[in-house]
C-alpha cells in the first residue's frame, strides 16, 4: 500500500510569488490533514478535510492560504502571495474514515520544505 | 491550553543508554497521546500511543509512562541503538474521530555507537 505522497519535496520562491503544494493521501482515507513545522518548532495543525469538505480550518494562519480537496482525493495548499514567515516544512497526513482500523492514527507524508526568500 | 511542552530539545546518549523524553499538556480533554518518530527526509511515523486509562505501555524497547494527575507523559527507549537516532515528537488529541493533533516541539536524539 502506497503511503502519503507530497509534491514537490522542496520549493524555493521569492516573496510575493505563489506556490501550490500537493498531497496524495493513502487511497481510501477519508481524513486529510495539513500541518506546518516552522524552524524547529512544533508541528502545527492547519486544517482538516473529511472527504471533500473542510471539517476544521482553525489553524490556517490567514487568507493567503487556500486549501482544496476536489473529489475527496488529493489536496492542494496554495500560498498567495508568499511571505517570508511562510517558510517551513508542510506536512500532509491522512487517516481512515470512521469504522476503519486505527481511525485516529494519522499517516504522514515526507513533507514539502518551502523556502521564501 | 492547547500547548504540549516537550523536553529536552536535544539529547545525546551512548549506545545501550536509556534516553527519556518528557512531555506535559494542559488540556484535560486530551485522551490520546501518540509519539511520532521522524528520520531525516521522512515524515513522522507513529511509534507508540497511550490512552489515560493505563499508566504504562510497552512496545519492544519503547515504553510510555503516563501520569494523569500531573498531566505528564514520557518516552523511554531501552537499550538504545544508533538506529534510534531521530527526532521524536509527542502529541495529544481528543480521541474522538477526526481530531487534529497538538504536537510538542520535538526532541532530537543522537545515539552514539
Amino acid at each position: 500500500e502506497a503511503g502519503v505522497t507530497q509534491f514537490p519535496s522542496h520549493s524555493v520562491i521569492e516573496k510575493g510569488q505563489t506556490v501550490t503544494l500537493r498531497c496524495d493521501p493513502i487511497s481510501g482515507h477519508d481524513n486529510l490533514y495539513w500541518y506546518r513545522r516552522v524552524m524547529g518548532k512544533e508541528i502545527k495543525f492547519l486544517l482538516h478535510f473529511v472527504k471533500e469538505s473542510k471539517q476544521d480550518e482553525s489553524g490556517m494562519p490567514n487568507n493567503r492560504f487556500l486549501a482544496e480537496r476536489t473529489g475527496g482525493t488529493y489536496s492542494t495548499l496554495k500560498v498567495q502571495p508568499a511571505e517570508l514567515e511562510d517558510s517551513g516544512v508542510y506536512f500532509c497526513a491522512s487517516s481512515p474514515g470512521l469504522g476503519g482500523r486505527s481511525y485516529n492514527e494519522q499517516f504522514f507524508g515526507p513533507g514539502t520544505r518551502l523556502t521564501v526568500l | 491550553q492547547q500547548q504540549v511542552k516537550q523536553s529536552p530539545q536535544s539529547l545525546i546518549v551512548q549506545k545501550g543508554g536509556i534516553p527519556i523524553i518528557n512531555c506535559a499538556y494542559e488540556n484535560t480533554a486530551f485522551d490520546y497521546f501518540p509519539w511520532y518518530q521522524q528520520f531525516p527526509g521522512k515524515g513522522p511515523a507513529l511509534l507508540i500511543a497511550i490512552r489515560p486509562d493505563v499508566s504504562e505501555k510497552k512496545e519492544g524497547r519503547f515504553t510510555i509512562s503516563f501520569n494523569k494527575s500531573a498531566k505528564q507523559f514520557s518516552l523511554h527507549i531501552m537499550d538504545s541503538q544508533p538506529g534510534d537516532s531521530a527526532t521524536y515528537f509527542c502529541a495529544a488529541s481528543k480521541e474522538n474521530y477526526g481530531q487534529n493533533f497538538v504536537f510538542g516541539p520535538g526532541t532530537r536524539l543522537s545515539v552514539l555507537p
